[in-house]
C-alpha cells in the first residue's frame, strides 16, 4: 500500500531563515508521481510541483527547491529566505501510474504546518 | 486563471439530514474528484469520476455517498444521511489528462466546503 509520511507536524522559524520540509513515501510501484501542495489560511490546496519517479533531478523555482532521492524514498522541500507569506500547511502527496487511465488517486501525508514569524 | 468553484463554503446540518455539495470544475477538464479533510488531519481521497461514471472510490465512500454530473458544468457530492463523523472540509478537484501519462494528472482543487454535522 502507498503511504506518505511527513514527520514534522509543525515548524516555526523567523523570517529570512531557510526551512526544509521532509517527506518520505512508500510504494511498490516503479512508476509513480510525487506532488507538493500548499494550503494557505484561506483553505484551498495550491499545486506547487510534480515529479515523476524517473526524474531525480532536483528542481529550483525561485526561493523553492525540491530534493528527490529515490534511494531514501524522500522528496523534501526547501524554502530559502522564508517570508511571512509562506506560512501555510504543506502537503506531500503520491500518485501511482495507473494502467486504467482516468483514475487518479493522491495519497497525502499528514501535512506540515509552517509558521514564519516576522 | 481558471479555477474550481465550490458551494456552499460552509454548511451546518443536523445528523440524519441529506446534504449536497456543489462544484463547478474547470471547463476543459475531464476528470473530477472529491477529497475530504477532517479537521487537523490529512486530505483523503473519496472518489474519482470520468466519462460520466465513477472510476474509483475509497472505503470511505459508502452507500451514503453519491456523485453526479447533472449537466455539463456541475459536479455534486450527496451525503444521504449525515453522521457526526462526516464533519469535514470537502474538496472538489478536476484535471485534464497529462499527455496520456496515467497518474501524472495535476489536480486543481477548489477552496473547499466545510460541513458541520450537529
Amino acid at each position: 500500500a502507498q503511504k506518505v509520511t511527513q514527520a514534522q507536524t509543525e515548524i516555526s522559524v523567523v523570517e529570512k531563515e531557510d526551512v526544509t520540509l521532509d517527506c518520505v513515501y512508500e510504494t511498490r510501484d516503479t512508476t509513480y508521481y510525487l506532488f507538493w501542495y500548499k494550503q494557505p489560511p484561506s483553505g484551498e490546496l495550491v499545486f506547487l510541483i510534480r515529479r515523476n519517479s524517473f526524474d531525480e533531478q532536483n528542481e529550483i523555482s525561485g526561493r523553492y527547491s525540491w530534493n528527490f532521492q529515490k534511494s531514501t524514498s524522500s522528496f523534501n522541500f526547501t524554502i530559502t529566505a522564508s517570508q511571512v507569506v509562506d506560512s501555510a500547511v504543506y502537503f506531500c502527496a503520491l500518485s501511482e501510474a495507473r494502467i486504467v487511465q482516468g483514475a487518479q488517486k493522491l495519497v497525502f501525508g499528514q501535512g506540515t504546518r509552517l509558521t514564519i514569524n516576522p | 486563471e481558471p479555477e474550481v468553484t465550490q458551494t456552499p463554503s460552509h454548511q451546518v446540518t443536523q445528523m440524519g439530514q441529506e446534504v449536497i455539495l456543489r462544484c463547478v470544475p474547470i471547463s476543459n477538464h475531464l476528470y473530477f474528484y472529491w477529497y475530504r479533510q477532517i479537521l487537523g488531519q490529512k486530505v483523503e481521497f473519496l472518489v474519482s469520476f470520468y466519462n460520466n461514471e465513477i472510476s474509483e472510490k475509497s472505503e470511505i465512500f459508502d452507500d451514503q455517498f453519491s456523485v453526479e454530473r447533472p449537466d455539463g458544468s456541475n459536479f455534486t457530492l450527496k451525503i444521504r444521511s449525515t453522521k457526526l463523523e462526516d464533519s469535514a472540509m470537502y474538496f472538489c478537484a478536476s484535471s485534464v489528462r497529462a499527455g496520456g501519462m496515467p497518474g501524472a494528472n495535476v489536480l486543481t482543487f477548489g477552496a473547499g466546503s466545510r460541513l458541520t454535522v450537529l
